[in-house]
Order: structure tokens, then C-alpha cells, then sequence
């Protein structure tokens, strides 16, 4: 079964670091192109960051640039995502999923995780 | 990034009746490979935030593996529509659509279907 589970969310001070993971079975994660969605409670769905299968190339969402840094280890199927500088703003359910090929349009998702809370507060 | 605007907010359909959700994009999404970058996912009520959103259709029209065939996507340039043939209690939650045309791919504000 093609699965992804993401794990490492949690509570955080605001300023604060945060490292999700994003753990890949029933595919070769290095055929893909991985990306990060966030979704505030209650709230619609956006985009954070993408990177390609090699791990050479990687987006981001303007506001998130500086702060989010993708990265990926396709020896351990694993899809990363550094956060610091950590906002209230940023608080959501961060869901990792699988692109096409390349990092590249058209840009999709076909298999999402169940998704990993992080809350940031003091 | 791409405005996407999705009509209604909310529906409330009997089962068994169809049901019709809007979605306008800012520019068109037409590729220059010929296919348009317009994708609707549905994201089922789970326990707190709702369960992971789950691909129905790519490309304006193609139904992703395992989709019943009650649901069909249509449109071009700008407007897209998503159609439910019958629907049944199973579709119960938030629609979304997405363009992935222009980075970032960006969603519409998502379309509460519920049961009457």
C-alpha cells in the first residue's frame, strides 16, 4: 500500500525550531517529487514548499522562504521539513505529499499523509 | 499567485441528487503541452481537522484510480465545474480545487458538502 506518515509535530514556544518527517512506504520516494501543504484548523489548505526527486531543487512559498528548509533522504524514503523562527501564524496541520516526477509543471499531489499538528505558543 | 474562487461555500443535497460545484481561476491553466493544470480533491470530516485531502480528479477531467464514476470534472480556461452525479452520504466533506499550473499551486477556499 502507498502510505506516507509524517511525524514530529508538536508543541513550540514562538521563535522556537521544529522538525517534521515524512516517511514514505509502498514506493521508491526517489521517482518523486515530495511537497509540504499546511492547513489551519478549520481554515483552507496551502502550499509550502516542494522539492525534486534528487533533492537539488527546492520551492517555496514567498512568506516562507528564510524560514522552512525542505530536504529529503531517499536512502531512508524520508521527506524533511526545518522549520524555525517559528510564528502563531504558522500553527496548523502540516501534511506532506507525493508530486509527479519532476518539480516541475504541471504541480500536483496524488498521495498525502494524515498529517502532523504543530502548535506554536508559550 | 493564481486566485482560485469556488462557488457555493456550502451545499446541502439530498442523497441521491446531484450537485454542482464552481470553481474560477484568475488566468487560464492551459499548458503549453496542451493539458490544463486543474486538479479537485475532496478532504473527508475526520476528528478534528478532517482527514488528509484525497485526488478525485486531474486535469479538469480525469478521474484519479478508485473514483467513482459519479464524479466528473469539465471546463476550460478559467471556469471548472465538478458534478455529482447521485450523491451519497460517503461524500460528505470539503471540496477543494487547485491549480498547479503557476508556482505556488494555490486552492480555492473549499466547497462544504453536507447531507440534508
Amino acid at each position: 500500500e502507498v502510505q506516507l506518515v509524517e511525524s514530529g509535530g508538536g508543541l513550540v514556544q514562538p521563535g522556537g525550531s521544529l522538525r517534521l518527517s515524512c516517511t514514505a512506504s509502498g514506493f521508491s520516494l526517489n521517482n518523486y517529487a515530495m511537497h509540504w501543504v499546511r492547513q489551519v484548523p478549520g481554515k483552507g489548505l496551502q502550499y509550502v514548499s516542494g522539492i525534486s526527486s534528487n533533492g537539488i531543487t527546492a520551492y517555496y512559498v514567498d512568506s516562507l522562504r528564510g524560514r522552512f528548509t525542505i530536504s529529503r533522504d531517499n536512502s531512508k524514503n524520508t521527506l524533511f521539513l526545518q522549520m524555525g523562527s517559528l510564528r502563531p501564524e504558522d500553527m496548523a496541520v502540516y501534511y506532506c505529499a507525493r508530486g509527479s516526477r519532476w518539480l516541475q509543471v504541471p504541480y500536483f499531489m496524488d498521495v498525502w499523509g494524515k498529517g502532523t499538528t504543530v502548535t506554536v505558543s508559550s | 499567485d493564481i486566485l482560485m474562487t469556488q462557488t457555493p461555500l456550502s451545499l446541502y443535497v439530498t442523497p441521491g441528487q446531484p450537485a454542482s460545484i464552481s470553481c474560477k481561476s484568475s488566468q487560464g491553466l492551459l499548458h503549453s503541452d496542451g493539458k490544463t493544470s486543474l486538479y479537485w480533491y475532496l478532504q473527508k470530516p475526520g476528528q478534528s481537522a478532517g482527514q488528509s485531502p484525497q485526488l478525485l480528479v486531474y486535469e479538469v477531467s480525469s478521474r484519479f484510480s478508485g473514483v467513482s464514476d459519479r464524479f466528473s470534472g469539465s471546463g476550460s480556461g478559467t471556469d471548472f465545474t465538478l458534478n455529482i452525479s447521485r450523491v451519497e452520504a460517503e461524500d460528505v466533506g470539503v471540496y477543494y480545487c487547485m491549480q498547479g499550473l503557476d508556482f505556488p499551486p494555490t486552492f480555492g477556499q473549499g466547497t462544504k458538502v453536507e447531507i440534508k
